[in-house]
């Protein structure tokens, strides 16, 4: 159990409003990412951060910012959420083995309606 | 731009049978390749992790390994059970460092018992 929790778990919106996923982490890990789960797309990474305030974008990284303010949270928002960001997402965090080695939360399923 | 594939999309076999998942991918150039498991509506569990001067890595009745110069991987399952019904996803790390994985789109698994 590498200590990762991601919430809301489950979440309905509508079409325009912001939302707020939170990947919250309990041993320091440094690397930080957020990525998308989507049939016929698999996973794709949206941004990650490598320590507090230090972010980057990834593949799929329009219509999303990200924030990291302390270690321990990493935050993805929707600025105004569209159908098309209907998809399942997970937050994971790359070990302290210093192996590269990545661990996912449970992912937050966001329904746009 | 790498990309990674999985070969069989979907796969089932009786229960006791051994069995090979293929992963391919685009640019021999890796820091590592891991392998995943996700059962429904959950997240992924990571299973094996190869370095890129390693050949092979072991666990339990799964044995990963790594041809890093053809940029080919597989995942063999000894003795299969029906707990080992799930996606199994393969995904390489091109740096090692904070950019995170490519994933392929994964093998679907199904143990009949």
């Amino acid at each position: 159990d590498a200590g990762i929790t991601q919430s809301p778990r489950h979440k309905v919106t509508e079409t325009g409003t912001p939302v707020t996923l939170r990947c919250h982490q309990t041993e320091n890990h440094r690397y930080m990412y957020w990525y998308r789960q989507d049939p016929g797309h698999g996973l794709r990474l949206i941004h990650y951060s490598y320590g507090v305030k230090d972010t980057d974008k990834g593949e799929v990284s329009d219509g999303y910012s990200v924030s990291r303010s302390k270690t321990e949270d990493f935050l993805l928002t929707l600025e105004s959420a569209t159908s098309s960001q209907t998809s399942v997402y997970f937050c994971a965090i790359a070990g302290t083995g210093g192996d590269g080695e990545l661990f996912f939360g449970e992912g937050s399923r966001l329904t746009v309606l | 731009k790498q990309e990674v594939t999985q070969i069989p999309a979907a796969l089932s076999v009786p229960e006791g049978e051994n069995l090979v998942l293929n992963c391919s991918f685009t640019d021999s150039a890796i820091y590592n390749l891991q392998w995943f498991r996700q059962d429904p509506g959950k997240g992924l569990t990571s299973l094996l992790l190869i370095q890129s001067s390693q050949r092979e890595q072991t666990s339990g009745r799964l044995n990963a390994s790594l041809d890093k110069s053809s940029g080919r991987s597989t995942l063999y399952i000894a003795a299969s059970q029906p707990g080992d019904s799930a996606t199994y996803l393969c995904a390489v790390n091109p740096g090692g460092g904070a950019d995170g994985l490519t994933f392929g789109k994964g093998t679907h698994l199904i143990i009949q018992p």
